[in-house]
Formats: C-alpha cells, structure tokens, sequence
C-alpha cells in the first residue's frame, strides 16, 4: 500500500510552453500533498504544500503564477509549469500524506518517482 | 543557506561492514529527524527517525544518534549488505504546524560485495 505516482516520469518541451504533471495515490486518500523541486546534486526544495480544495500555500521565492498548483480530489494533485524557460528543466518531485493514520506526519508522507522537465 | 547539510556526497563499504552516513544542521528549531532512502526511477521512502528528545534509535540494522549540542545526525548500518546501496536523505521538521521536511542533499552510498 501507500503507492503515490507521477506523470509523466520526464518530459522535454520548448521555450514558452506548459506542461502539466500529475501526483496520484494510488490506494489512500491524501487530502495534503507537496511538491518539491531538485537540482542535481543538491537537496529536495520544499516549492508548495497542496490542501485539496484550497489554494496551496507556496514556499518563499516560489511564483505562485509560475507554478501552477491543483488538487482538486483526494488523490490528485496537479502542477503546470507555466511559460516554461530553460531555468526550470528540474526534477520534481511529489509527496503524498496518507489521511488514515494517526501516526507521525513526516513518516507518513509518501513519494512520487518524480518527473525530469527538459526545458530547450 | 542549506539548514540541512549531508556533506559526504558518496560512501564505499565493504559488505559485512558497517556504514555511517552523516548529517548536520543549523536550525534549532528543528525537532524530528528522519532517514529516507531512495532507489534510481523512485521515490524516497521513509527508513528511520528519531525525535530530539532521544539520543539514539534502533530498527534492526539501522540506528541512528542524534547529538543535539552539535546538532549533528548519524546513520549506522550494520552489517552493510548490497542491497542497501541506494542514496540516503537526511531530513528534519520542525516549528510548523504542517510538519514540512527540509532534507539535505544525499549521500550515495554504495555496499561492494
């Protein structure tokens, strides 16, 4: 259990276009989920943290129009990036926390596989 | 300013042997820690933590001590097997509601066999 999916796994497009990646759970409901961004060899950056049905709350330096974030079911959180540029090729990254514990939040918090963005 | 530093970006040991994995941070405010590993074309899961009122936690071959005065971390596996190979997360929550994870930057720790 606890399966939370990513797609597509990469993805290059032009200068000035959008692409849309999607976060699934698979088997839980998650009415929380983040998305996180990261450099080579560097740290996974917390971007924003998606509540379903509400706006999500972005992290400090993270363009909330730039970064497009949905999450709009229990089990789907969406983030287009919009107007892509060459600086945003990346790896993104989701996580998902499972609504049915009543365990620590940190340990139940579930990742995506991840998606590459190529921006040329 | 990365409030979480794994500064070993790679470690080789001998199968058998014992790994020690390290991390450090600056946030005091910081008060759980965690391990993650990660395998190439997936995501991190969740190996370990300790909360700051502990010193050490133990889950089998891995445990993990947490030194707050210098607000250092370390991963201890032992005994080292091949599968352990993967690159290990350092994250830290703490101060907020929301529990957010601040992770470092990994360390790709390989187990020869």
């Amino acid at each position: 259990g606890a399966v939370v999916s990513q797609h597509p796994s990469w993805v290059i497009c032009k200068s000035g276009t959008s692409v849309k990646i999607e976060c699934r759970s698979l088997d839980f409901q998650a009415t929380t989920m983040f998305w996180y961004r990261q450099f080579p060899k560097q740290s996974l950056m917390l971007m924003a943290t998606s509540n379903e049905g509400s706006k999500a709350t972005y992290e400090q330096g993270v363009e909330k129009d730039k970064f497009l974030i949905n999450h709009a079911s229990l089990t789907l959180s969406t983030l287009t990036v919009t107007s892509a540029h060459p600086e945003d090729s990346s790896f993104y990254i989701c996580s998902a926390r499972d609504d049915r514990t009543s365990g620590r939040a940190e340990e139940t918090q579930y990742f995506g596989p991840g998606t590459r963005l190529l921006v040329l | 300013d990365q409030q979480v530093k794994q500064n070993s970006p790679s470690l080789s040991v001998q199968e058998g042997r014992i790994s020690i994995l390290n991390c450090d941070y600056t946030n005091s405010m910081f008060d759980y820690f965690l391990w993650y590993k990660k395998y190439p074309a997936e995501g991190p899961t969740f190996l370990i933590s300790i909360s700051s009122i502990k010193d050490k936690n133990e889950d089998g071959r891995f445990t993990v001590f947490l030194n707050k005065s210098a607000k250092h971390l370390s991963l201890h596996i032992v005994p080292s097997q091949p599968g352990d190979s993967a690159v290990y997360f350092c994250a830290a929550s703490g101060g907020g509601s929301a529990r957010q994870l601040t992770f470092g930057s990994g360390t790709q720790l390989t187990v020869l066999p």
